[in-house]
C-alpha cells in the first residue's frame, strides 16, 4: 500500500539555522511527492513538489529530491527565519494523496 | 487558495444535530476531497470525488455523507452517528490526474458541545 512516514516535532532551531525533515513513503507505481506547509488555523500550501526519481522540488529557499532508492524526500533548508514557522506534511499523490502526520518547526530569533 | 471556498470557518453545534460544511471551487478542477485533522495529528481521508456523481469512501467515512451533484460542490454532511465530530475540516482540489497537485482550502473548525 501507499504511506508516508515523517519525524516527530517539534523541531526547534534558531534562526539562520539548517533544516532538515526527513520524509520516507512506500508506494506502489510511481507517485508524485509533495512538501506542503500550514500555519496555524489555516489549510495547506503546495510547498514544492517532484514528480519522478531524481527530480529535485524547490521554492522559497526549501528543497527536496525525489530518491527511489532510498524512498525518500527529504525537506531542506539553508537558513531558516521566525516566518518560516509553521507544521511541515511531506505526501504522496497518485489517484489519492496520502499525508504524514506533519513536523512542526519553531525558529527562535 | 483563492479558487477553493469553505464556509463557514467556525461552526457550533449541538451533538446530536447534523451539520452541512460546505466547499466550492472555481479552479474547473475534477476532483475533490475532505479531510479531517484533529489537533497535532496529520490528515485523515474522509470521502473524495474524482466526477460528478460520483464518489468513493476513505478512510473514516462512518458518520459523514456527501454529494457531487455539481463539478463546482462537494459539501460534506457530519451526522449524528458520527461519535467524535470535533475537529478541523479540510477540502482540497485537484485535476485529478496522476502527477498534479491538491489544493487546500482554509478549513472548517467545528465544534460540537
Amino acid at each position: 500500500g501507499n504511506s508516508v512516514t515523517q519525524m516527530e516535532g517539534p523541531v526547534t532551531l534558531s534562526e539562520e539555522a539548517f533544516l532538515t525533515i526527513n520524509c520516507t513513503y512506500t508506494a506502489t507505481g510511481y507517485p508524485s511527492l509533495f512538501w506542503y506547509v500550514q500555519y496555524p488555523g489555516e489549510g495547506l500550501q503546495l510547498l514544492l513538489k517532484a514528480t519522478k526519481a531524481d527530480d529535485k522540488g524547490s521554492n522559497k529557499g526549501f528543497e527536496a529530491t525525489y530518491r527511489k532508492e532510498t524512498t525518500s524526500f527529504h525537506l531542506e533548508k539553508g537558513s531558516v527565519q521566525v516566518s518560516d514557522s509553521a507544521v511541515y506534511f511531506c505526501a504522496l499523490g497518485t489517484s489519492k494523496f496520502y499525508f504524514g502526520s506533519g513536523t512542526k518547526l519553531n525558529v527562535k530569533p | 487558495d483563492g479558487g477553493i471556498t469553505q464556509s463557514p470557518k467556525y461552526l457550533f453545534r449541538k451533538e446530536g444535530q447534523n451539520v452541512t460544511l460546505s466547499c466550492e471551487q472555481n479552479l474547473n478542477h475534477d476532483a475533490m476531497y475532505w479531510y479531517r485533522q484533529d489537533p497535532g495529528q496529520g490528515l485523515r481521508l474522509i470521502y473524495y470525488s474524482q466526477i460528478v456523481n460520483d464518489f468513493q469512501k476513505g478512510d473514516i467515512a462512518e458518520g459523514y455523507s456527501v454529494s457531487r451533484e455539481k463539478k463546482e460542490s462537494f459539501p460534506l454532511t457530519v451526522t449524528s452517528a458520527q461519535k467524535n465530530p470535533t475537529a478541523f475540516y479540510l477540502c482540497a482540489v485537484s485535476q485529478g490526474t496522476l502527477n498534479t497537485e491538491a489544493f487546500f482550502g482554509q478549513g472548517t473548525r467545528l465544534t460540537v458541545v
